[in-house]
């Protein structure tokens, strides 16, 4: 079974603190995803990953930035965190292109909030 | 961009009975997925189903899809308290294309 580890279930920071949110899988899969969940606008993609070092703007990457350094890896950065990316941050992974019907594979999610 | 949008938003039935929420995209897909998300935890794939094809079972599970009318629908047949969750559809747009797209999910609540 795929398992994919959020390193944090809830964080509280500061604002203008640097935010990183790690997320670890453990069934060699190329692909990687941060998305973001805020009530009323479902999910939203941040950025992915389809290879180590590669990374790929999503719908809303403004004010992140991710690191894919290991293949089971993949980090996301708020560089300056700010009130209005208080959210749920959920860590996916696939084994081939979505697109194309490979099903994601979700970690429990990292409720940040930024006071 | 949100291309699913899910139907109803809120959906509250007696446990034992059918669940049906409906899904509509406006742009061509290669396929369609089906993903349940516990109360503050991550989305778990349920079933997915492909552009060519018309229904797909998974125990309780029906899915169905039009692609003429751009929608499908999820029926959860004889419902249990445990099925409380909110179920999202996500559509895929074919090759190349890494992004699941979607909606904004039907939060079911079961009743025992």
């Amino acid at each position: 079974d795929v398992k994919v580890t959020q390193s944090s279930r809830y964080l509280v920071k500061r604002t203008g603190e640097k935010v990183f949110l790690e997320c670890v899988q453990d069934m060699d899969h190329e692909n990687m995803f941060w998305y973001r969940q805020d009530p009323g606008l479902g999910l939203r993609l941040i950025y992915f990953s389809y290879d180590v070092k590669m990374k790929e703007k999503g719908d809303i990457p403004e004010g992140y930035s991710v690191s894919r350094e290991k293949k089971e890896r993949f980090s996301l950065i708020l560089e300056s965190a700010s009130t209005n990316q208080t959210s749920m941050y959920l860590c996916a992974s696939s084994l081939e292109v979505t697109g194309l019907g490979s099903p994601l594979h979700f970690g429990n999610g990292t409720r940040l909030t930024v006071t | 961009s949100q291309q699913g949008e899910e139907d109803p938003q809120a959906l509250s039935i007696q446990e034992g009975e059918n669940a049906t929420m409906n899904c509509s995209y406006k742009t061509s897909i290669n396929n369609l997925q089906w993903y349940r998300q516990n109360s503050g935890r991550g989305l778990v794939h349920l079933i997915l189903i492909r552009s060519n094809e018309r229904e797909k079972h998974s125990g309780r599970l029906r899915v169905t899809l039009d692609t003429s009318k751009k929608s499908s629908s999820l029926l959860i047949t004889a419902s249990r308290a445990a099925d409380t969750a909110s179920y999202f559809c996500a559509t895929g747009s074919g090759a190349g294309s890494y992004q699941l797209t979607f909606g904004k999910g039907t939060k079911l609540s079961v009743i025992p």
